[in-house]
């Protein structure tokens, strides 16, 4: 069975402040991928990145970076020098190799604080 | 369009009323997603299409629940006898050939139902 968690559910951080994001996957696949989406306050999913379960390299774009490790089982997400502009709810997902869907975790609400 | 389009963006209906949800993909995309999100939990899949393939119903909660889609167009996801547990955003996402899962789903912006 999957599972994805987010054990987080809301945080709150001021503006400039980092901020990381916890997601917590279980999975008995071998290779799987990991997601991260950015749900805006509009409703409207945003994909922010996929990471195959073969890459444990971290990975930084911009402000944001994430750090697999498939020790832990984890797949957290940083933001650094945050902006009002990052505030939204946070989804970390899991996808078996070969699947049709996503697993969702039930999201961490980032509010940033001007 | 450049993106995935859903209509009715809100939808409230009366217990008991049958309701169809609208999905257009984004040209090209040959699989095709209905997530459920209720309120402040995460998305839980409903079903998968992709081209003229059998679709996976694997996560439709139960027999009211249903959809079709002709091709690679435009779906329609119907809840007969609708209940107020029914009530969530139902999201559509699309995607290229799944393949072996690692491609990414662009999603619409939902429609939010609402049974009283």
């Amino acid at each position: 069975a999957q599972k994805v968690t987010q054990a987080q559910t809301e945080i709150s951080v001021v503006e400039k402040e980092d901020v990381t994001l916890d997601c917590v996957y279980e999975t008995r696949d071998t290779t799987y991928y990991l997601f991260w989406y950015k749900q805006p306050p509009s409703g409207e999913l945003v994909f922010l990145i996929r990471r195959n379960s073969f890459d444990e390299q971290n990975e930084i774009s911009g402000r944001y970076s994430w750090n697999f490790q498939k020790s832990t089982s984890s797949f957290n997400f940083t933001i650094t020098a945050s902006q009002v502009v990052d505030s939204a709810v946070y989804f970390c997902a899991l996808r078996r190799t070969g699947a049709n869907n996503l697993f969702f975790g039930t999201g961490t609400r980032l509010t940033v604080i001007p | 369009g450049a993106g995935v389009s859903q209509s009715p963006s809100n939808k409230v209906t009366e217990k008991g009323k049958d309701v169809e949800l609208r999905c257009d993909p984004i040209s090209g995309h040959t699989a095709l997603y209905w997530y459920r999100q209720r309120l402040g939990q995460g998305l839980e899949f409903l079903i998968y299409f992709q081209g003229n393939s059998a679709p996976d119903k694997s996560g439709l909660p139960s027999d009211r629940f249903s959809a079709e889609r002709t091709g690679e167009s435009v779906s329609t996801l119907t809840i007969q006898r609708t209940q107020q547990e029914d009530s969530a955003v139902y999201l559509c996402a699309s995607s290229l050939a799944s393949g072996q899962g690692g491609n990414e789903q662009f999603f619409g912006p939902g429609t939010r139902l609402t049974v009283l």
